[in-house]
Parts: structure tokens; C-alpha cells; sequence
């Protein structure tokens, strides 16, 4: 099974500034079968990048994602509002597919 | 559009059963392959099972055994069975639309809670 850590746990910030969340994975993953999903409460997640690099539809560009093999991040260039949530990565490259613990994205 | 309507969350007691259903509706559900992912309170999510447009499943070893994954391409409805559960299974359960192994869309969840 491919372990994903996600760091920091928290991240403090405050609109207009540049957000990175970071992904290690215990193994590499094959393809850049990555994927990150933003979940805000009370809400399903919703998937923000794929392929580690991908915006999913309706996604602005501010978001933007990149990485390989088992170091991945995920940056938001200036951060608005409605960007402030829990952010997940997952790997779907092996069975079990699996999700990182979590980074909450908070404002300062 | 997407839309994925999951129903059957419930208070139940340990070791009993349930049965949860997903709705699914605006793509051409028999060619996607779709999944469950759920989320304990307060926690992060966890895939469950999956299962492709042929019907070929796919189990976390925490549910493998108790669990079973279908679909009803003709009713456009994924289900998932679940046996023997735990306390450690309450969880918000959502179904999910896959592109390949990729969880693209979510449906908002329903709430199991196993308790006595």
C-alpha cells in the first residue's frame, strides 16, 4: 500500500498570498496517477487536479500542481476567499488507491 | 450534468446490516467504472470499493469480506451491501463517478452511523 504524507497539517494565510501543500508518497507513483481534491465543510470533495498536473474542469488557474514520482505539490498563486478549505491528495495509480491525511488551509 | 444522489444512511447496531444506494444520472452510466469513499467524523477519506463498466470489484482489506459492491446498469444505480458492520464504519459514505481509477465527481454523502 502507497502511504501519502501530506505537510504542513495546517497552513495559516491570508488572501492574495501564495499557498504550497506538499505530498510524499512511500513509493513511487507510476504515471503521475495524483490526484487533488478540495473539500470545504459541510461538502463532498471536489477534485482539483489529476495526473499531478491537470486542472479539472472549472478549476481557475490559479491553481496549479506538479511533481513526480513520489514528490508532488500543489500551489495556489494568490489565494481567494473561497480557496481556504482542506485539500487531499490521492494516488490511483495501485489498489488500495489512497488519500493523504489532509492539509487545512486556514485564514490568518 | 453529473449528478449522483446516494441514499440508505442509517443508525445501526453492531453487526448488522445495510444497504446504500447511489442515484446516478446525466452521463452514460453503464460505461464508467464508480466507487465508494467514505469519511469518519472528524477524519479523512478512505476508498472503499470500486467496480468497472464490466463488473470486475475492487475492496479495501477494512471492509474485504463484509462489504459488496453492484450496479444496476439498467436502473443507472450503484449499491453497496454492508455486512457485519462496526462501530468503526460509521462514516459519511460517498459514491463517486470514476474516469479510469480517478475519483472525478462526488455525490454529497449519507451519514452511517454504527451504534448500540
Amino acid at each position: 500500500e502507497i502511504v501519502l504524507t501530506q505537510s504542513p497539517g495546517t497552513l495559516s494565510l491570508s488572501p492574495g498570498e501564495r499557498a504550497t501543500l506538499s505530498c510524499r508518497a512511500s513509493q513511487s507513483v507510476s504515471s503521475s496517477y495524483l490526484a487533488w481534491y478540495q473539500q470545504k465543510p459541510g461538502q463532498a470533495p471536489r477534485l482539483v487536479i489529476y495526473g499531478a498536473s491537470t486542472r479539472a474542469t472549472g478549476i481557475p488557474d490559479r491553481f496549479s500542481g506538479s511533481g513526480s514520482g513520489t514528490d508532488f505539490t500543489l500551489t495556489i498563486g494568490r489565494l481567494e476567499p473561497e480557496d481556504f478549505a482542506v485539500y487531499y491528495c490521492q494516488q490511483y495509480a495501485t489498489s488500495p488507491r489512497t488519500f493523504g491525511q489532509g492539509t487545512k488551509l486556514e485564514i490568518k | 450534468e453529473v449528478q449522483l444522489l446516494e441514499s440508505g444512511g442509517d443508525l445501526v447496531q453492531p453487526g448488522g446490516s445495510l444497504r446504500l444506494s447511489c442515484a446516478a444520472s446525466g452521463f452514460t452510466f453503464n460505461r464508467y467504472a464508480m466507487s465508494w469513499v467514505r469519511q469518519a467524523p472528524g477524519k479523512g477519506l478512505e476508498w472503499v470499493s470500486a467496480i468497472n463498466s464490466g463488473g470486475s470489484t475492487d475492496y479495501a482489506d477494512s471492509v474485504k469480506g463484509r462489504f459488496t459492491i453492484s450496479r444496476d446498469n439498467s436502473k443507472n444505480t450503484l449499491s453497496l451491501q454492508m455486512n457485519s458492520l462496526r462501530v468503526e464504519d460509521t462514516a459519511v459514505y460517498y459514491c463517486a463517478k470514476d474516469h479510469g481509477w480517478l475519483a472525478a465527481y462526488w455525490g454529497q454523502g449519507t451519514l452511517v452511523t454504527v451504534s448500540s
